[in-house]
């Protein structure tokens, strides 16, 4: 079955730069969602297709995907940005759709 | 606008099977090229998908889960239900049902707002 695989957490300051990957074989070639979610909240679709952004999801997030490896990106982090963040794909070859372990994003 | 709302038992015992019920709005499961999906989160865990459902009655299971899994719909109430079998204390967890459409790659673009279950004696 495939595999996502995320870094557990990801620390950055108020105003910085965050990027949080999501590794698979040839992900590249797979179009990747990611969802953030706060606590006790369900989650949120911020990126899909890569880096298209959902209507009220602001421009500081976007998203690539080449080779092994997926990418979110979040200019400006702020505070209200602190969440874990889920990558997603699916899996072609059962139709069946996978997410990644997850990272928590902590804004210091 | 679409909404979608968990609902079901908050406790139920090991052995006991697990219905959960999928009532949703602003789009029918009698459209072509939709879909909804149910997926859980243990507590402190990952999410985990575990079953889905086409419009067209197709169906996909998770393979670790398959033999404990089925998933239905009713498309007269707008319904999607889940039952688990033989439930365990891992089985604890939020179960979320989503919608997405049958679209290359589509993403899980709207949950509900998921229902805690607890699987103790």
């Amino acid at each position: 079955s495939y595999v996502l695989t995320q870094a557990p957490s990801v620390s950055v300051a108020p105003g910085k730069t965050a990027r949080i990957t999501c590794g698979g074989n040839n992900i590249g070639s797979k179009s990747v969602h990611w969802y953030h979610q706060k606590p006790g909240q369900a989650p949120v679709l911020v990126i899909y297709y890569d880096s298209d952004r959902p209507s009220g999801i602001p421009e500081r997030f976007s998203g690539s995907n080449s080779g092994n490896t997926a990418t979110l990106t979040i200019n400006r982090v702020e505070a209200g940005d602190e969440a874990d963040y889920y990558c997603q794909v699916w899996n072609s070859g059962s139709d069946h759709p996978v997410f990644g372990g997850g990272t928590k994003l902590t804004v210091l | 606008q679409i909404t979608l709302k968990e609902s079901g038992p908050t406790l139920v015992k090991p052995t006991q099977t697990l219905t959960l019920t999928c009532t949703f709005s602003g789009f029918s499961l009698s459209t072509s090229a939709v879909g909804v999906g149910w997926i859980r989160q243990p507590p402190g865990k990952a999410l985990e998908w575990l079953a889905l459902i086409y419009w067209d009655d197709d169906k996909r299971y998770s393979p670790s889960l398959q033999s404990r899994l089925s998933i239905t719909k009713d498309t007269s109430k707008n319904q999607v239900v889940l039952t688990m079998t033989n439930m365990d204390p891992v089985d604890t967890a939020t179960y979320y049902c989503a919608h997405f459409l049958d679209s290359s790659g589509y993403p899980f673009d709207y949950w509900g707002q998921g229902a805690l279950v607890t699987v103790s004696s």
